[in-house]
């Protein structure tokens, strides 16, 4: 089945930073990743996701980049706030089916 | 819309006892799937349905069953509830299988 390994377990950064998490998958079927934010005590939110036939992605200050030749996704987020603060984790499906990486603990300092 | 909710928010329980978590969507999603997180281990995949009469396992299906007799409702059941399934558990729906939209989760502690 699919692996996703996900880097740093922890990032802590200045407000006005940016903050880059990155994944890499196992699995060359993979056709869709997403990013979830959880925040404490309330289930994961999707905030952004990207499919294999594009290479990046953006959402304001979210961004999502794809390599599938090197099987790895990157979330960057710029301008980082402290509400910015959240588990993050990324996933990968090949047949419809998530298989989530473990997490990256965000802390943007004021 | 309520979205996904799960209850309850918060169960202990006795080794060896039974419950139920229950999750209901208003979304009219025919996926719906279970997840537990452990720390450090992201979420992992408990059971799954494509549509009402139809489940699979997942990634962790031991010592869980689950039904879907609607589309709205797919409760997870423990039949002997063992130290090891202290987790919290999600439950999550979706129109397709991949864009999944969570609960809040409901915090199980066995003794």
């Amino acid at each position: 089945g699919e692996n996703v390994e996900q880097h740093p377990s922890t990032l802590s950064v200045q407000e006005g930073d940016s903050a880059v998490i990155k994944c890499t998958y196992s699995d060359s079927a993979s056709n869709y990743f997403p990013w979830y934010k959880q925040e404490l005590g309330k289930g994961p939110q999707l905030i952004i996701d990207i499919r294999s036939n594009v290479g990046e992605k953006k959402d304001q200050r979210i961004a999502v980049t794809l390599n599938k030749t090197a099987k790895h996704f990157s979330l960057h987020i710029t301008e980082t706030q402290p509400e910015d603060s959240a588990v993050y984790f990324c996933a990968a499906s090949p047949d419809g089916k998530l298989t989530f990486g473990q997490g990256t603990i965000l802390t943007v300092h004021p | 819309n309520a979205g996904v909710t799960q209850t309850p928010k918060f169960q202990v329980l006795k080794t060896g006892q039974s419950m139920t978590l229950q999750c209901a969507q208003d979304m009219n999603h025919e996926y719906m799937s279970w997840y537990r997180q452990d720390p450090g281990m992201g979420l992992r995949l408990i059971h799954y349905s494509v549509g009402a009469g139809i489940t699979d396992q997942g990634e962790v299906p031991n010592g869980y069953n689950v039904s879907r007799s609607t589309t709205e409702d797919f409760p997870l059941r423990l039949l002997s509830a063992a130290p090891s399934q202290t987790s919290v558990y999600f439950c999550a729906s979706s129109y397709r299988s991949e864009t999944q939209y969570f609960g809040p989760g409901t915090r199980l502690l066995v003794l």
